[in-house]
């Protein structure tokens, strides 16, 4: 089955930038969009990147997504980090194997 | 108001069976694919299982494939999850979603989620 990897945690200052990671297992990962939702505590997760590089409206250009095919992975960068940053990312895509939507495990985000 | 409001969690004992709701407002219900995706507490998200706009293609998780049963009524707006043999892993908060047409498309709108705790 295919699976997301993502780094379990990332911190870095505020202003800075920082980029979370996303590896596909197989296959690869250009085959189908891949989505990353931001999740504050107590809260449900909102879309912050979708089809790879698009943000929804409100959401603000220091987020951006890209794919790099040659390390099977997807990317969401963040810039001029703020610390109403911190929360949970998560990547997501579609297995068209089987119909199945994959989650990666999440990364948490400390902007310090 | 776009709204997504989930109903039906609860206190469970192993083996017994549960139906979640989830009633869809102020958008196009099937103009939307949906699902179903569950978090377990202090754990990351989970997709329990999806269903076309037309119910034409319907996804599970092989987690909860044969205990689990998602449906939709176009309707009344509201989609549907019966789950049966309840386990305790099973315990979490689960969140309806709406996504594009297609089981593929990236989630738009979420609820707040349902709790589902199983336990003798």
């Amino acid at each position: 089955n295919f699976m997301l990897t993502q780094p379990h945690s990332v911190s870095e200052s505020p202003g800075k930038t920082v980029t979370i990671s996303c590896t596909g297992s197989s296959g690869s990962i250009a085959s189908n969009y891949v989505q990353w939702y931001q999740q504050r505590p107590g809260s449900a997760p909102t879309t912050v990147i979708y089809e790879d590089n698009q943000r929804p409206s409100g959401v603000p250009d220091r987020f951006s997504g890209s794919i790099d095919s040659s390390s099977n992975s997807a990317s969401l960068t963040i810039s001029g980090l703020k610390t109403e940053d911190e929360a949970d990312y998560y990547c997501q895509s579609y297995d068209s194997s089987n119909p199945h939507v994959v989650f990666g495990g999440g990364t948490k985000l400390t902007v310090l | 108001e776009v709204q997504l409001v989930e109903s039906g969690g609860g206190l469970v004992q192993p083996g017994r069976s549960l139906r979640l709701s989830c009633a869809a407002s102020g958008f196009t219900f099937d103009d939307y694919a949906m699902h179903w995706v569950r978090q377990a507490p202090g754990k990351g998200l989970e997709w329990v299982s999806g269903i076309s706009w037309n119910s034409g293609s319907i996804g599970y998780a092989d987690s909860v494939k044969g205990r689990f049963t998602i449906s939709r009524d176009n309707a009344k707006n509201s989609l549907y999850l019966q789950m049966n043999s309840l386990r305790a892993e099973d315990t979490a908060l689960y969140y309806c979603a709406a996504g594009g047409y297609s089981l593929s498309d990236a989630f738009d709108i979420w609820g707040q989620g349902t709790m589902v705790t199983v336990s003798s």
